[in-house]
Protein backbone atom coordinates (compact mmCIF):
# COMPACT_ATOMS: atom_id res chain seq x y z
CA UNK A 1 0.00 0.00 0.00
CA UNK A 2 1.31 3.61 -0.81
CA UNK A 3 2.78 5.59 2.12
CA UNK A 4 0.88 8.81 3.00
CA UNK A 5 2.07 12.06 4.63
CA UNK A 6 -0.22 14.51 6.87
CA UNK A 7 0.64 17.81 9.42
CA UNK A 8 0.93 17.02 12.48
CA UNK A 9 -1.59 18.91 13.68
CA UNK A 10 -3.75 21.59 12.53
CA UNK A 11 -6.23 24.09 14.46
CA UNK A 12 -9.65 25.07 13.38
CA UNK A 13 -12.28 27.59 14.75
CA UNK A 14 -16.01 26.03 15.81
CA UNK A 15 -18.66 26.61 13.07
CA UNK A 16 -15.62 26.89 10.08
CA UNK A 17 -14.74 24.13 7.88
CA UNK A 18 -11.81 22.48 8.64
CA UNK A 19 -9.41 20.97 5.58
CA UNK A 20 -7.31 18.32 6.24
CA UNK A 21 -4.58 17.67 3.60
CA UNK A 22 -3.19 14.00 2.47
CA UNK A 23 -0.61 13.70 0.08
CA UNK A 24 0.17 10.24 -1.36
CA UNK A 25 2.02 10.99 -4.66
CA UNK A 26 3.06 7.40 -5.02
CA UNK A 27 -0.81 5.87 -5.04
CA UNK A 28 -1.66 3.28 -7.62
CA UNK A 29 -4.42 3.25 -9.68
CA UNK A 30 -6.22 1.15 -8.32
CA UNK A 31 -6.04 2.30 -4.67
CA UNK A 32 -8.57 3.65 -2.97
CA UNK A 33 -8.27 6.84 -1.06
CA UNK A 34 -9.46 6.29 3.12
CA UNK A 35 -10.04 8.62 6.18
CA UNK A 36 -10.56 7.26 9.41
CA UNK A 37 -10.72 9.39 12.85
CA UNK A 38 -9.79 8.59 16.60
CA UNK A 39 -11.10 10.25 19.71
CA UNK A 40 -9.58 10.37 22.10
CA UNK A 41 -9.09 6.61 23.93
CA UNK A 42 -11.96 5.54 21.18
CA UNK A 43 -11.34 3.03 18.57
CA UNK A 44 -10.93 4.88 15.05
CA UNK A 45 -14.31 5.45 12.95
CA UNK A 46 -14.91 5.16 9.37
CA UNK A 47 -15.31 8.75 7.89
CA UNK A 48 -15.23 8.01 4.25
CA UNK A 49 -13.51 6.77 1.25
CA UNK A 50 -12.90 7.65 -2.81
CA UNK A 51 -11.03 6.70 -6.15
CA UNK A 52 -11.04 9.77 -8.53
CA UNK A 53 -14.24 11.34 -8.04
CA UNK A 54 -15.07 13.29 -5.12
CA UNK A 55 -17.51 12.16 -2.34
CA UNK A 56 -19.55 13.36 -0.40
CA UNK A 57 -21.48 12.12 2.88
CA UNK A 58 -23.31 12.72 6.20
CA UNK A 59 -20.04 13.58 7.68
CA UNK A 60 -17.52 15.08 5.34
CA UNK A 61 -16.62 15.08 1.72
CA UNK A 62 -13.22 13.67 0.38
CA UNK A 63 -11.64 15.96 -2.84
CA UNK A 64 -9.09 13.55 -4.66
CA UNK A 65 -6.51 15.66 -6.86
CA UNK A 66 -7.09 14.86 -10.61
CA UNK A 67 -3.42 13.26 -10.29
CA UNK A 68 -4.37 11.00 -7.80
CA UNK A 69 -1.57 12.68 -6.08
CA UNK A 70 -3.33 14.38 -2.60
CA UNK A 71 -6.29 15.06 -0.92
CA UNK A 72 -8.29 16.70 1.19
CA UNK A 73 -11.34 16.24 3.96
CA UNK A 74 -13.54 18.64 4.65
CA UNK A 75 -15.68 18.67 7.63
CA UNK A 76 -17.90 21.89 6.47
CA UNK A 77 -19.13 22.67 9.96
CA UNK A 78 -16.41 21.52 12.64
CA UNK A 79 -17.68 21.47 16.29
CA UNK A 80 -15.66 20.91 19.41
CA UNK A 81 -16.59 17.29 18.94
CA UNK A 82 -15.16 17.13 15.43
CA UNK A 83 -11.67 17.16 17.82
CA UNK A 84 -10.19 13.91 16.73
CA UNK A 85 -6.72 12.29 15.28
CA UNK A 86 -7.53 11.93 11.42
CA UNK A 87 -5.61 9.39 9.62
CA UNK A 88 -5.21 8.98 5.82
CA UNK A 89 -4.55 5.95 4.18
CA UNK A 90 -4.57 4.37 0.92
CA UNK A 91 -5.60 0.57 0.09
CA UNK A 92 -6.73 -1.58 -2.70
CA UNK A 93 -10.33 -1.99 -1.86
CA UNK A 94 -10.72 -5.50 -2.99
CA UNK A 95 -7.60 -6.35 -0.63
CA UNK A 96 -7.92 -7.44 2.91
CA UNK A 97 -8.87 -4.35 4.99
CA UNK A 98 -7.13 -5.33 8.11
CA UNK A 99 -4.05 -4.48 6.23
CA UNK A 100 -4.37 -0.78 6.60
CA UNK A 101 -1.62 1.07 7.05
CA UNK A 102 -2.80 3.99 9.59
CA UNK A 103 0.02 6.61 9.70
CA UNK A 104 0.54 9.11 12.13
CA UNK A 105 -2.05 11.04 11.45
CA UNK A 106 -3.19 14.46 12.04
CA UNK A 107 -4.41 15.99 15.15
CA UNK A 108 -7.35 18.36 14.25
CA UNK A 109 -8.35 20.50 17.41
CA UNK A 110 -11.29 22.81 17.11
CA UNK A 111 -11.35 25.62 19.16
CA UNK A 112 -14.33 27.18 20.63
CA UNK B 1 -27.21 -3.30 14.84
CA UNK B 2 -25.05 -3.30 17.99
CA UNK B 3 -21.02 -2.16 17.13
CA UNK B 4 -17.92 -4.00 17.93
CA UNK B 5 -17.61 -5.38 21.41
CA UNK B 6 -14.47 -6.20 23.20
CA UNK B 7 -13.89 -7.52 26.35
CA UNK B 8 -12.07 -6.62 28.59
CA UNK B 9 -12.06 -3.03 28.71
CA UNK B 10 -8.93 -2.58 30.98
CA UNK B 11 -6.15 -5.09 31.84
CA UNK B 12 -3.55 -4.96 34.51
CA UNK B 13 -0.76 -8.09 33.97
CA UNK B 14 2.66 -9.14 34.74
CA UNK B 15 5.51 -9.82 33.10
CA UNK B 16 5.57 -13.41 32.25
CA UNK B 17 1.88 -13.86 32.02
CA UNK B 18 -0.58 -14.16 29.65
CA UNK B 19 -3.78 -12.47 28.28
CA UNK B 20 -6.37 -13.50 26.12
CA UNK B 21 -8.68 -10.59 24.86
CA UNK B 22 -12.50 -11.08 22.84
CA UNK B 23 -13.85 -9.55 20.07
CA UNK B 24 -17.44 -9.69 19.43
CA UNK B 25 -18.11 -8.40 15.61
CA UNK B 26 -21.04 -6.54 14.66
CA UNK B 27 -23.49 -9.05 13.22
CA UNK B 28 -22.97 -10.53 9.51
CA UNK B 29 -19.48 -9.28 9.69
CA UNK B 30 -17.06 -12.28 8.61
CA UNK B 31 -13.43 -10.82 9.08
CA UNK B 32 -11.85 -9.10 11.81
CA UNK B 33 -8.49 -7.73 12.22
CA UNK B 34 -6.69 -7.08 15.20
CA UNK B 35 -4.37 -4.09 16.04
CA UNK B 36 -1.82 -2.85 18.23
CA UNK B 37 -1.65 0.93 18.99
CA UNK B 38 1.10 2.56 20.92
CA UNK B 39 2.31 5.94 21.46
CA UNK B 40 5.35 5.40 20.15
CA UNK B 41 4.45 3.26 17.26
CA UNK B 42 0.60 4.41 16.76
CA UNK B 43 -1.14 2.06 14.93
CA UNK B 44 0.26 -1.54 13.71
CA UNK B 45 -1.37 -4.65 12.22
CA UNK B 46 -1.71 -7.66 13.69
CA UNK B 47 -3.63 -10.21 11.67
CA UNK B 48 -7.04 -10.87 10.18
CA UNK B 49 -9.11 -13.40 10.92
CA UNK B 50 -11.56 -14.72 7.66
CA UNK B 51 -14.21 -17.49 7.93
CA UNK B 52 -11.85 -18.95 11.39
CA UNK B 53 -8.88 -19.16 9.24
CA UNK B 54 -5.50 -16.87 9.23
CA UNK B 55 -5.78 -14.41 6.80
CA UNK B 56 -3.06 -11.78 6.89
CA UNK B 57 -0.40 -11.49 9.47
CA UNK B 58 1.79 -8.28 10.93
CA UNK B 59 5.49 -8.22 11.61
CA UNK B 60 4.48 -9.38 15.12
CA UNK B 61 6.27 -11.95 17.20
CA UNK B 62 4.75 -15.44 17.39
CA UNK B 63 3.84 -14.71 21.21
CA UNK B 64 0.92 -12.55 19.56
CA UNK B 65 -1.92 -15.44 18.13
CA UNK B 66 -5.46 -14.97 17.56
CA UNK B 67 -8.46 -17.29 16.51
CA UNK B 68 -12.08 -17.03 14.83
CA UNK B 69 -14.78 -18.66 15.80
CA UNK B 70 -17.86 -20.23 13.85
CA UNK B 71 -19.82 -16.93 14.97
CA UNK B 72 -16.91 -14.47 14.15
CA UNK B 73 -16.18 -14.07 17.50
CA UNK B 74 -11.82 -13.61 18.17
CA UNK B 75 -9.59 -14.03 20.44
CA UNK B 76 -6.12 -12.86 21.04
CA UNK B 77 -3.79 -14.01 23.14
CA UNK B 78 -0.22 -12.76 24.06
CA UNK B 79 2.04 -15.08 25.88
CA UNK B 80 4.73 -14.67 27.80
CA UNK B 81 3.84 -10.51 28.33
CA UNK B 82 6.74 -8.05 27.92
CA UNK B 83 6.52 -4.43 29.50
CA UNK B 84 6.61 -3.35 25.84
CA UNK B 85 2.67 -5.13 25.24
CA UNK B 86 1.21 -2.61 26.98
CA UNK B 87 -0.76 -0.97 24.32
CA UNK B 88 -4.29 -0.39 23.27
CA UNK B 89 -5.67 -3.29 21.29
CA UNK B 90 -8.14 -2.66 18.95
CA UNK B 91 -10.56 -4.99 16.53
CA UNK B 92 -12.16 -4.33 13.68
CA UNK B 93 -14.33 -5.95 11.81
CA UNK B 94 -15.61 -5.66 7.87
CA UNK B 95 -18.35 -7.74 6.35
CA UNK B 96 -15.81 -9.23 3.76
CA UNK B 97 -12.55 -7.77 5.05
CA UNK B 98 -12.80 -5.31 1.67
CA UNK B 99 -13.90 -1.77 2.03
CA UNK B 100 -14.21 0.50 5.76
CA UNK B 101 -13.62 -1.08 8.68
CA UNK B 102 -15.95 -1.19 12.00
CA UNK B 103 -13.59 -0.76 15.28
CA UNK B 104 -14.35 -1.47 18.63
CA UNK B 105 -13.53 0.85 21.88
CA UNK B 106 -9.97 -1.38 23.01
CA UNK B 107 -9.04 -3.00 25.13
CA UNK B 108 -6.29 -1.27 27.23
CA UNK B 109 -3.70 -3.82 28.39
CA UNK B 110 -1.24 -2.71 30.93
CA UNK B 111 2.15 -4.44 31.59
CA UNK B 112 3.58 -3.95 34.83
Amino acid sequence: DAKTTQPPSMDCAEGRAANLPCNHSTISGNEYVYWYRQIHSQGPQYIIHGLKNNETNEMASLIITEDRKSSTLILPHATLRDTAVYYCIVRVANTNAGKSTFGDGTTLTVKP
Amino acid sequence: KAGVTQTPRYLIKTRGQQVTLSCSPISGHRSVSWYQQTPGQGLQFLFEYFSETQRNKGNFPGRFSGRQFSNSRSEMNVSTLELGDSALYLCASSPTGVGEQFFGPGTRLTVL
